[in-house]
């Protein structure tokens, strides 16, 4: 069965970095697109930023350009968001899920930037 | 620019039929969308593909209570003989070439 596990959320504080990971299982990783989406405490779903299948086509929210970067490895089959200059309101819930659809999520890994 | 249109919330009885709509905005009635619903303190989960013409694919295990249809720029999510399980957020969502668009997402509470 399709699974994604999200890891690497925690606590940072802000200007600093952390890397999110995904792992994929259960279905061809290498064919499809990927999409980071967060919730912050108590709103609703934000669409981050998501990667084509090769990893050739990138494209961000306007709120995570130039902070974030998305990256794969299909050999890995893991997907990962790399973020930096990190802002309090960056603080949310980080799910990955398959494109275009996001028929599958993963569980969430929460990222709080607080000093 | 292309908005999807959520009522905040909705409510119903137990055992009863709710009919959530997600509006597209001007000028992209022919998307499709999908449904996503988010119960307390869990992830989402993806429901249902729904195309403009009405016809949907649901994801693995969606019960037949739940189904989707379409008019113009508005798509539908109908849920019967509602559950307490299905006291949630549901989400539209819809893609397009750089970038995904979510609805602000209807809070469903079954009475």
């Amino acid at each position: 069965q399709v699974q994604l596990v999200e890891s690497g959320g925690g606590l940072v504080k802000p200007g600093g970095s952390l890397r999110l990971s995904c792992a994929a299982s259960g279905f061809t990783f290498s064919d499809y697109y990927m999409s980071w989406i967060r919730q912050a405490p108590g709103k609703g779903l934000e669409w981050v930023s998501y990667i084509s299948s090769s990893g050739s086509t990138i494209y961000y929210a306007d709120s995570v350009k130039g902070r974030f970067t998305i990256s794969r490895d299909n050999a890995k089959n893991s997907l990962y968001l790399q973020m930096n200059s990190l802002r309090a309101e960056d603080t949310a819930v980080y799910y990955c899920a398959r494109d275009p659809m996001l028929d599958y999520w993963g569980q969430g890994t929460l990222v709080t930037v607080s000093s | 620019q292309l908005v999807l249109t959520q009522s905040p919330s909705a409510s119903a009885s137990l055992g009863a039929s709710v009919k959530l709509t997600c509006t597209l905005s001007s000028g992209h009635s022919s998307y499709a969308i999908a449904w996503h619903q988010q119960q307390p303190e869990k992830g989402p989960r993806y429901l249902m593909k729904l195309n403009s013409d009405g016809s949907h694919s649901k994801g693995d295990g969606i019960p037949d209570r739940f189904s989707g249809s379409s008019s113009g720029a508005e798509r539908y999510l109908t849920i019967s003989s509602l559950q307490s399980e299905d006291e949630a957020d549901y989400y539209c969502q819809t893609w397009g070439t750089g970038y995904v668009v979510f609805g602000g997402g209807t809070k469903l509470t079954v009475l």
